[in-house]
């Protein structure tokens, strides 16, 4: 069964630092991978995805993802986190069945 | 363009009543999704709709719970005798296929059984 894990329930981080948000799946074959960011009150917006290609993918809000086919993972990086990006955050697999399955959230918090 | 819409945002009802959700699609997409977002559950799929194909009710947690999506756009969830167990936040999404699954999210209705 498809499956994704987020180890980190909750990160802090000071603003400008770097960031990275760890993501794991379990699949078969290779999925489509995203990440979507929740800020408080608001619903999903889709930060990037991964179908193929290059494993390297840009997002929006200088957001950054690896595949990692050998880790099965796709984990989140922004080079210097800003204020702004203090929300939570859910990695997602969707593997042939038209539906998404999310991990757990890492609720990012951002100090001045 | 519009996104996908939702109410109420924020509904309280009793323990025992009948409530209705309801999703507005981004116009022209295909694919309808509810999700559900409990505290401390993250995020759990419910239901999908697919064009005119029987829908996906494999996340239904159990049969108070239903919906419907008319005319291949607008879609009711309902939760029969609520408990409250019930209280979550309820996403809906919507997508085209040919984007690869790429799902547009509304901002989600509240609710809250007392």
């Amino acid at each position: 069964a498809q499956s994704v894990t987020q180890p980190d329930i909750h990160i802090t981080v000071s603003e400008g630092a770097s960031l990275e948000l760890r993501c794991n799946y379990s699949y078969g074959a290779t999925p489509y991978l995203f990440w979507y960011v929740q800020s408080p009150g608001q619903g999903l917006q889709l930060l990037l995805k991964y179908f193929s290609g290059d494993t390297l993918v840009q997002g929006i809000k200088g957001f950054e993802a690896e595949f990692k086919r050998s880790q099965s993972s796709f984990n989140l990086r922004k080079p210097s986190v800003h204020w702004s990006d203090a929300a939570e955050y859910f990695c997602a697999v969707e593997g042939g069945t038209d539906k998404l399955i999310f991990g757990t959230g890492t609720r990012l918090q951002v100090f001045p | 363009g519009a996104g996908v819409s939702q109410s109420p945002s924020n509904k309280v009802t009793e323990k025992g009543k009948d409530v209705e959700l309801r999703c507005d699609p981004i116009s022209g997409h295909t694919a309808l999704y509810w999700y559900r977002q409990s505290l401390g559950q993250g995020l759990e799929f419910l239901i999908y709709f697919q064009g005119n194909s029987a829908p996906d009710k494999s996340g239904l947690p159990s049969d108070r719970f239903s919906a419907e999506r008319t005319g291949g756009s607008v879609s009711t969830l309902t939760i029969q005798r609520t408990q409250q167990e019930d209280s979550a936040v309820y996403l809906c999404a919507s997508s085209l296929l040919e984007s690869y699954n790429e799902q547009f999210f509304g901002p989600g209705t509240r609710l809250t059984v007392l």
